[in-house]
C-alpha cells in the first residue's frame, strides 16, 4: 500500500535561511508527486507536482523539489526563507490506477525574523 | 471562474443535529472529494466521488452521507452530529487523470457542543 511520511511536524529556520521539508513516500510502480501549501484558515493550494518529466521541479513563490527514485523521496527546498513562507505544507502521492491522493501529515513551517 | 465554493464558512451544532455542507465548482471536473481537517492532523478523505450518480467511501465515512446528482455540486450530510465531528471541512475537486492538481475550496469550520 501507498504511504507518505514527511518527517518533522515543525520546522523552524529563520529568514533568510534555507528551507528543507522532508518527504518519503512507498510505492511500486512510478508515482506522481504533489507537495501543496495551506496558509492560516486557508483551502490548500498546489505549490509544485512531479509527473514523470523532469525530475527537477520548480514551483510557486521559488519552492523546488527533486524526485530521488532511488531514496523514494521528494524533498521540498528554498534557497532563501521569507516570512510570507510561514505556513504547513503537505506532500501527497497517487498512481495511475487511483483516484485519491495519498497524504503526509503535513509539516508546519516557522520562520524566525 | 470562481472555482470550488463551500458553504457555510462557519457552523455551530448542538450534539444530534444535522445539517448538510455545501460544495459547488464550476470548473466541469468529474472527481470531487470531501475531506476533514483535525487540528494539527492531516487531511482524512470522507467520501469521493468521480462523476454524478456514482460516490465511494473514503478512509473516515462514518456519520457522514453524500451524494452527487449534477456534476457541479456534491453535498455532504451529517447526521446525528457528534463532538468527534468537531473539525474542518475541504472539499476539493479534479479532472480525470492521477497527475492532475486537486483544487481545493476555503473549507468550513465546524463546532459540535
Amino acid at each position: 500500500a501507498q504511504s507518505v511520511t514527511q518527517l518533522g511536524s515543525h520546522v523552524s529556520v529563520s529568514e533568510g535561511a534555507l528551507v528543507l521539508l522532508r518527504c518519503n513516500y512507498s510505492s511500486s510502480v512510478p508515482p506522481y508527486l504533489f507537495w501543496y501549501v495551506q496558509y492560516p484558515n486557508q483551502g490548500l493550494q498546489l505549490l509544485l507536482k512531479y509527473t514523470s518529466a523532469a525530475t527537477l521541479v520548480k514551483g510557486i513563490n521559488g519552492f523546488e523539489a527533486e524526485f530521488k527514485k532511488s531514496e523514494t523521496s521528494f524533498h521540498l527546498t528554498k534557497p532563501s526563507a521569507h516570512m510570507s513562507d510561514a505556513a504547513e505544507y503537505f506532500c501527497a502521492v497517487s498512481e495511475d490506477s487511483n483516484y485519491q491522493l495519498i497524504w503526509g501529515a503535513g509539516t508546519k513551517l516557522i520562520i524566525k525574523p | 471562474n470562481a472555482g470550488v465554493t463551500q458553504t457555510p464558512k462557519f457552523r455551530i451544532l448542538k450534539i444530534g443535529q444535522s445539517m448538510t455542507l455545501q460544495c459547488t465548482q464550476d470548473m466541469n471536473h468529474n472527481y470531487m472529494y470531501w475531506y476533514r481537517q483535525d487540528p494539527g492532523m492531516g487531511l482524512k478523505l470522507i467520501y469521493y466521488s468521480v462523476g454524478a450518480g456514482i460516490t465511494d467511501k473514503g478512509e473516515v465515512p462514518n456519520g457522514y452521507n453524500v451524494s452527487r446528482s449534477t456534476t457541479e455540486d456534491f453535498p455532504l450530510r451529517l447526521e446525528l452530529a457528534a463532538p468527534s465531528q468537531t473539525s474542518v471541512y475541504f472539499c476539493a475537486s479534479r479532472i480525470q487523470g492521477a497527475w492532475e492538481t486537486q483544487y481545493f475550496g476555503p473549507g468550513t469550520r465546524l463546532l459540535v457542543l
